[in-house]
């Protein structure tokens, strides 16, 4: 069975710019949830996305955004981006549901903003 | 929301000797406790997990423990080798109504000296 997919792995952009990052799930996996990883501060919880809809939100600004598709496949979307947007962003897929949670990652999109 | 601690930021032990990584959380309701490894430049992969209803769990070399009254969880790791080398994180999963929402601790990195 095929792991976490995740395009581009690498990403360079410069401010004010945006972006589009995707993840495809683990055949099967109807969840998929976003997290972005900075030296220092582990992974921060982004949201997450179940059957097409946004489930849960985590604390960061507007500018970032996604989407599932009916394939549950996700898109992850920064507007207008910023220095501090520099960071591995890692997306995990899970069956969901109740004692299902076990979240597999991707391997990644690093993103540098110049 | 939930806040999770994880002690200490960076470990160094000698091969066969064994490592303990603490974390604290602060929502009682969170009820999914999984830890994983992170290798440079790799995927984070779940390496053992434990849920609120038990108290220890062990896998080979690889246990952790749950205290819910303290709301702490603990990974133990016994004679260690060179290859246990990465960066570990734990998180709890606060699962609501809306689904899941993971809580990651900011890492420990472990080094095994041969």
């Amino acid at each position: 069975k095929a792991g976490v997919t995740q395009t581009p792995r690498y990403l360079i952009k410069t401010r004010g710019q945006q972006v589009t990052l995707s993840c495809s799930p683990i055949s099967g996996h109807r969840s998929v949830s976003w997290y972005q990883q900075t030296p220092g501060q582990g992974l921060q919880f982004l949201f997450e996305y179940f059957s097409e809809t946004q489930r849960n939100k985590g604390n960061f600004p507007g500018r970032f955004s996604g989407r599932q598709f009916s394939n549950s496949r996700s898109e992850m979307n920064v507007s207008t981006l910023e220095l501090g947007d520099s960071a591995l962003y890692l997306c995990a897929s899970s069956l969901a549901g109740q004692d299902n949670e076990k979240l597999f990652f991707g391997s990644g999109t690093q993103l540098s903003v110049l | 929301g939930e806040n999770v601690e994880q002690h200490p930021s960076t470990l160094s032990v000698q091969e066969g000797d064994s490592a303990v990584i603490k974390c604290t959380y602060s929502d009682s309701a969170s009820n999914y406790f999984p830890w994983y490894k992170q290798e440079l430049g790799k995927r984070p992969q779940l390496i053992i997990d434990i849920r609120s209803n038990v108290g220890e769990k062990k896998d080979q070399r690889i246990a952790v423990t749950l205290n819910k009254t303290a709301k702490h969880f603990s990974l133990h790791i016994t004679e260690t080798q060179p290859e246990d080398s990465a960066v570990y994180f734990c998180a709890a999963n606060l699962r609501g109504s809306t689904g899941n929402q993971f809580y990651f601790g900011t890492g420990t990195s472990l080094t095994v000296i041969p």
